[in-house]
Parts: structure tokens; sequence; C-alpha cells
């Protein structure tokens, strides 16, 4: 059983530029959800996905948009870079079920926009 | 809105002490209560959870039990390793959403 996986792990983009993000859930699971972790604090939920379709969304702005495959990768594409939006960007999974779901975090894409 | 409050500052203690991070939280219904790991340069591991009142959860040596009287899930472990240095965080799962909402995390170093 493979975990969850992130790629790339670091990028350095420059502001105004777009990037894109993958994730690769664990075996099993067929839920993505992204979170942004900003430097000393804790991570804040971006957006969720079940059946490629968005399934919640935290306070973030629309630039931020993602995508999920028939496969449940999924991806998140953040335009318009903006400085704040450097952080730690974790994907988790899930198996999303009428009982409690827990996440399993990937390793994260640190990404530094200058 | 559902939050979770976590002591403030670092927590610096000798190899075989005691360690407590307190976490309080806020939510309506009954939420699930989990602690995450995170070790320098990685993501978030997942250490122990709670889905109801008066449950413990525990792993590894570390405990914290659901108190809903008290809207709290203390970490505790009786006696830390060097190896337990990482930053730890509380966190929050509503009922019947998946959504996460964390603390601010608390490093912990633990000194030989």
């Amino acid at each position: 059983e493979t975990g969850v996986t992130q790629s790339p792990t670091h990028l350095i983009k420059t502001r105004g530029q777009q990037v894109t993000l993958r994730c690769s859930s664990q075996s099993g699971h067929n839920t993505v959800s992204w979170y942004q972790q900003a430097l000393g604090q804790g991570p804040q939920f971006i957006f969720q996905y079940y059946r490629e379709e968005e399934n919640g969304r935290g306070n973030f702005p629309p630039r931020f948009s993602g995508l999920q495959f028939p496969n449940y990768s999924s991806e998140l594409n953040v335009n318009a870079l903006e400085l704040d939006d450097s952080a730690l960007y974790l994907c988790a999974s899930s198996l999303k079920s009428t009982e409690e779901e827990t996440q399993y975090f990937g390793p994260g894409t640190r990404l530094l926009v200058l | 809105g559902d939050s979770v409050t976590q002591m403030e500052g670092p927590v610096t203690l000798s190899e075989e002490a005691f360690l407590t991070i307190n976490c309080t939280y806020t939510a309506t219904g009954y939420p699930s209560l989990f602690w995450y790991v995170q070790y320098p340069g990685e993501g978030l591991q997942l250490l122990l959870k709670a889905t109801k009142a008066d449950d413990k959860g525990s792993n590894k040596g570390f405990e914290a039990t659901y108190r809903k009287e008290t809207t709290s899930f203390h970490l505790e472990k009786g006696s830390v390793q060097v190896s337990d240095s990482a930053v730890y965080f509380c966190a929050l799962s509503p009922y019947g959403n998946n959504r996460l909402a964390f603390g601010k995390g608390n490093q912990v170093v633990v000194i030989p």
C-alpha cells in the first residue's frame, strides 16, 4: 500500500506566475483535501475533492483552483501568484464514508514566490 | 466557527520528563479530535485520534482523552525521548464534514 505522494518537493516562482502542484492519493482513498501551511502556522483548509467535484472550500480566493482525476489523484492550481502564497502545500487523502474519515498527509510541496 | 486553541510557545524539556500539551476546542455538535506530528522538513503524520466523548487515543506512548465537559484534548507522554522533538498540532473535524481545523502547533524540543 503506497502512501500519499506529492510533486514537486520544492518550487520557486515569481509574482504573477501560475503554478500547478500534484498529489497522488493513498491506495483505496477517494477524497483529496488541500491545505496551505504558512511558516510557523497550522495548516489552513483550501478545498476538498470527491468524485472529481469540489466538495467544500475554505477561505481562499478563486485563483486557487483544483482538479481531481478518475484515479483520484489531484492538482492544485494557483494563478497570479502573490508573495503571501509562499508556503508548504499539503495534500491529504481519505476514504469518504458515513463515519469519521481520517486524513493522511503527503510530505508537501514547498513553494517560494519571489 | 469551529476552532482549536493550543497553549502558547515552544516546550523545552529534558529526556525522560513528562510532556503535556494543552488543546481546547470550539465546535458545534460532536467533532472528531486529532493530534498530528510534524518532524523537521516533513509533512504531517497522524499521531492519535478520538471520535467521541471520553474516548482515549493512544500511540507510541502518547495519550489524549476527549473531554466534552471541558472541550479539551490534551496530549500527554510519560517519558519523552530526543526523537520526540517535533511540532505537534491539535485538530478537529466537525461531524459529517472532514475538513480539518488546526491549532497553531507547539514546537517540542527534548534535550538529552
